[in-house]
């Protein structure tokens, strides 16, 4: 059973922060790694994805992955309360589908 | 990326009937994956559908419960059967555009069923 753990919070964190997101996986195999934003009653949507150790930034957003480890993290800087959503960690392959975790639910207060 | 148009975008239903849900994408895309998302939890795969050959069922759902058409590179139906109440919840296709640019996995808008 390929398992992706995430804790599920809620997270809080004060508007302009820093909100820090982990997710542990346990296929060691695992080569793509995906973080997705999902609002309430709406689809996951792709904000991250990384393949390599180390980190990959977009805008605001940092992916840290650490193979060794199986630890993938997701680093939202300068968070706006629009960043208040559930966080997805999701594991695979191309070819074949994601596995996600539980989701992590950020609140970005004002 | 790819654009996945999903519909019925929610519905309720009557315990004992069966709705189908489609997925049509705006590109050929070889692997298309249906999920099933229950209030507050995450996403769970219940099928892997090519285009061309039986679907690929996870442990727990069987094909009778959930049957999947694929009959080409763009288009899907899920049909939820004999719907009981614990069949309610979000319904979502995905598709890997891993040949497209941004790499990543699709998700349609979902279908919120309720079943009553």
């Amino acid at each position: 059973q390929k398992e992706v753990e995430q804790n599920s919070g809620p997270l809080s964190v004060p508007e302009g922060a820093i909100a820090s997101l982990n997710c542990t996986y346990s296929d060691r195999g695992s080569q793509s790694f995906f973080w997705y934003r999902q609002y309430s009653g709406k689809s996951p949507e792709l904000i991250m994805f990384i393949y390599s150790n180390g980190d990959k930034e977009d805008g605001r957003f940092t992916a840290q992955l650490n193979k060794a480890s199986q630890y993938v993290s997701l680093l939202i800087r300068d968070s706006q309360p629009s960043d208040s959503a559930t966080y997805l960690c999701a594991v695979g392959d191309s070819g074949y589908a994601l596995n996600f975790g539980k989701g992590t639910s950020l609140l970005v207060t004002p | 990326s790819a654009v996945i148009s999903q519909k019925p975008s929610r519905d309720i239903c009557q315990r004992g009937t069966s709705l189908t849900i489609q997925c049509q994408v705006d590109s050929q895309v070889t692997m298309m994956f249906w999920y099933r998302q229950q209030p507050g939890q995450s996403l769970t795969l219940i099928a892997t559908a090519n285009q061309g050959s039986e679907a690929t069922y996870e442990s727990g759902f069987v094909i009778d419960k959930f049957p999947i058409s694929r009959p080409n590179l763009t288009f899907s139906t899920l049909t939820v059967s004999n719907m009981s109440p614990e069949d309610s919840s979000i319904y979502l296709c995905s598709v890997d555009t891993s040949t497209h640019i941004p790499y990543g996995y699709t998700f349609g808008s979902g279908t919120r069923l309720t079943v009553v």
